[in-house]
């Protein structure tokens, strides 16, 4: 099956600055790419994704890479609010092999510095 | 904006008992999920449900969990004879369609004690 790793764990920016945070996958199958935030007890919230056929998409402070070559994708955040302190989830999937259940990362707990 | 609803939003069980967590996702989606969140680790896919039967389940989907579409809203989740270790955080989460956003309820959390 599929496998996610995701790189730090612990990201620590300060305020303004950017964050990346990456991740790798291992099924060449899979083709969806979405990104979750998750604050303390809540729901995880889908932020961005991308899809195969594009290697770059934006959303204001919010962009995301993909290689399929190399199999990883990664979250750029620029401007770094206080409000963007959070855990941050990558996943994939292979939404053409079924019906598409999402492999997560591990998490990187997000904290913006002042 | 729709969204997915869950209830409870917290359950204490005795180990062994059963337990019944309820979702009703978004009205037009096809697609539901149930995924679970031990305290502090990632969120974890248990099973996905398509035209009212099983899609794709992973290996912690096992003979103790089940799940139902009682009528045309609400999707279950049953767990026949709880363990210490399903003490999670389970959420219901729901899709139009294949590689659609998946959009996830608030969570039920699950103590077992």
């Amino acid at each position: 099956g599929e496998n996610v790793e995701q790189h730090p764990s612990t990201l620590s920016v300060q305020e303004g600055d950017s964050a990346v945070i990456k991740c790798t996958y291992s099924d060449s199958a899979s083709n969806y790419f979405p990104w979750y935030k998750q604050e303390l007890g809540k729901r995880p919230q889908l932020i961005i994704d991308i899809r195969s056929n594009v290697g770059e998409k934006k959303d204001q402070r919010i962009a995301v890479t993909l290689n399929k070559t190399a199999k990883h994708f990664s979250l750029h955040i620029t401007e770094t609010q206080p409000e963007d302190s959070a855990v941050y989830f990558c996943a994939a999937s292979n939404s053409g092999g079924g019906a598409d259940g999402l492999t997560f990362g591990k998490g990187t707990h997000l904290i913006i510095q002042p | 904006e729709p969204e997915v609803t869950q209830t409870p939003s917290h359950q204490v069980t005795q180990m062994g008992q059963e337990v019944i967590l309820r979702c009703v996702p978004i009205s037009n989606h096809l697609y539901f999920y149930w995924y679970r969140q031990i305290l502090g680790q990632k969120v974890e896919f248990l099973v996905s449900f398509y035209n009212n039967e099983i899609s794709e389940k992973s290996e912690i989907f096992d003979d103790q969990f089940s799940v139902e579409r009682p009528d045309g809203s609400n999707f279950t989740l049953k767990i026949r004879s709880t363990k210490l270790e399903d003490s999670a955080m389970y959420f219901c989460a729901s899709s139009q369609g294949l590689g659609h956003t998946i959009y996830f309820g608030e969570g039920s959390w699950l103590t077992v004690v």
